[in-house]
């Protein structure tokens, strides 16, 4: 089973700043099968990112992700107040899906 | 607009069997090339897959469940569902049920998730 690492486990930002989300593979991920979400507290993650670099829809462009192989990032720009949030990658692979520890991006 | 919702006892006892509902509104459960996905969360904690049915009744687990999920259609309700046997404290978490097309894709819709707790 591939496991992913998320790093680091929490991220102090102010608004206006760029969050850098690490996710990396125990093995090689076909970067069409990497995914981003995020949570916010009471509810359902929410899809951002599939493909590793294809926003979902309604994502605003802010969000960015990128990486292949074993190494995968999440940036935010310009952090707006809704961003604050955990972030959790997924993979799929052969079995199954997998997610990430999570990131949590929190208003410094 | 299609929407997902959990159903089902928010409590367990030990040993029992834990069955979830998803009905799914605005859409159909037999509609091609979903993979209609149960997914769960200990509080406070992150995301564990459970498993997924597809292509009309196939299925594929976690493996560490060790056979005790089930998933499965009920296309006369528009509902998936999820079964899974001799739960322990272990399994207390927030329950979701969610659809991708598959791999190229995320899980573009969530239910709301449904907490179980089980305890005696």
């Amino acid at each position: 089973e591939i496991v992913l690492t998320q790093s680091p486990g929490t991220l102090s930002l102010s608004p206006g700043e760029t969050a850098t989300l690490s996710c990396r593979a125990s093995q090689s991920v076909s970067s069409n099968y990497l995914v981003w979400y995020q949570q916010k507290p009471g509810q359902a993650p929410r899809l951002l990112i599939y493909g590793a670099s294809n926003r979902a829809t309604g994502i605003p462009d802010r969000f960015r992700g990128s990486g292949s192989g074993t190494d995968f990032s999440l940036t935010i720009s310009r952090l707006e107040p809704e961003d604050f949030a955990v972030y959790y990658c997924q993979q799929y692979g052969n079995p199954g899906i997998t997610f990430g520890g999570g990131t949590k991006v929190e208003i410094k | 607009q299609v929407q997902l919702q959990e159903s089902g006892p928010g409590l367990v006892k030990p040993s029992q069997t834990l069955s979830l509902s998803c009905t799914v509104s605005g859409g159909s459960v037999t509609s091609s090339g979903y993979y209609w996905t149960w997914i769960r969360q200990h509080p406070g904690k992150g995301l564990e897959w459970i498993g997924y049915i597809y292509d009309s009744g196939r299925t594929y687990y976690k493996s560490s469940l060790n056979s005790r999920a089930t998933i499965s259609v009920d296309t006369s309700k528009n509902q998936f569902s999820l079964r899974l046997r001799a739960v322990s404290a272990a399994d207390t978490a927030f329950y979701y049920c969610a659809r991708t097309k598959g791999p190229l894709y995320g899980l573009d819709l969530w239910g709301r998730g449904i907490l179980v707790t089980v305890s005696s």
